[in-house]
């Protein structure tokens, strides 16, 4: 049963430390998505990869944000120093290219004090 | 005025009703529509995909698109108590591009 999964599951943190996200997509999927959810802002894209290159991040706040991928099985999302504010459900999600369908995890619940 | 707009509700319906999910769009170059179903605290999973203007039938859900009127629905017959989530609409220009997403509607289900 092929599926995205995303460590930890939570995150309770206090303001200004650093949190790493990881995410491992379904295997052979080639495009990468890490979204933030809020029930202000709804689902918003932070970045997108795509055969591990990053095609877009413009959606990330770049002076406290960044996402990589080390290799195919792995994407991380790092937040340093964190701040309340990005308290939210961060969720992976993958795919393929030239098929829109996207595959989410199920989310890290981030909580910033 | 964003992209993509969709009621968050809640919606509360009586099981066994038809309900009716709706998101409006303003850009017309989107070709492929998607709908999402999102349980509480659990990650989106696609439930219908939609390729320009037409019907599509899966069962107990249907999902039309209007191009014309920049209108998608999504129909969920003889509705039960599992149904309850929140029903996300999405869509693209293309492949390779972004999906586009509504804010989500909550739909409760009363048994």
């Amino acid at each position: 049963d092929a599926r995205v999964t995303q460590t930890p599951r939570h995150k309770v943190t206090e303001m200004g430390q650093e949190v790493t996200m990881r995410c491992q997509p379904i295997l052979g999927h080639n495009t990468v998505f890490w979204y933030r959810q809020t029930m202000m802002q709804g689902l918003e894209l932070l970045a997108y990869f795509r055969n591990r290159a990053p095609l877009d991040d413009s959606g990330m706040p770049k002076d406290r944000f960044s996402a990589e991928m080390p290799d195919a099985t792995l994407a991380t999302l790092k937040i340093q120093p964190s701040e309340p504010r990005d308290s939210a459900v961060y969720f992976c999600a993958s795919g393929l290219v030239n098929e829109e369908t996207q595959y989410f995890g199920p989310g890290t619940r981030l909580l910033v004090l | 005025q964003k992209e993509v707009e969709q009621d968050p509700g809640p919606l509360s319906v009586p099981e066994g009703a038809i309900v009716s999910l709706n998101c409006t769009y303003s850009n017309s170059a989107f070709q492929y529509f998607m709908w999402y179903r999102q349980y509480s605290r659990k990650g989106p999973e696609l439930l219908m995909y939609t390729y320009s203007s037409g019907n599509k039938e899966d069962g107990r859900f249907t999902a039309q698109v209007d191009k014309s009127s920049k209108y998608i629905s999504l129909f969920i017959r003889d509705s039960q108590p599992s149904d309850s989530a929140t029903y996300l609409c999405a869509m693209s220009v293309g492949s390779n591009y972004q999906l586009i997403w509504g804010a989500g509607t909550k739909l409760i289900i009363k048994p």
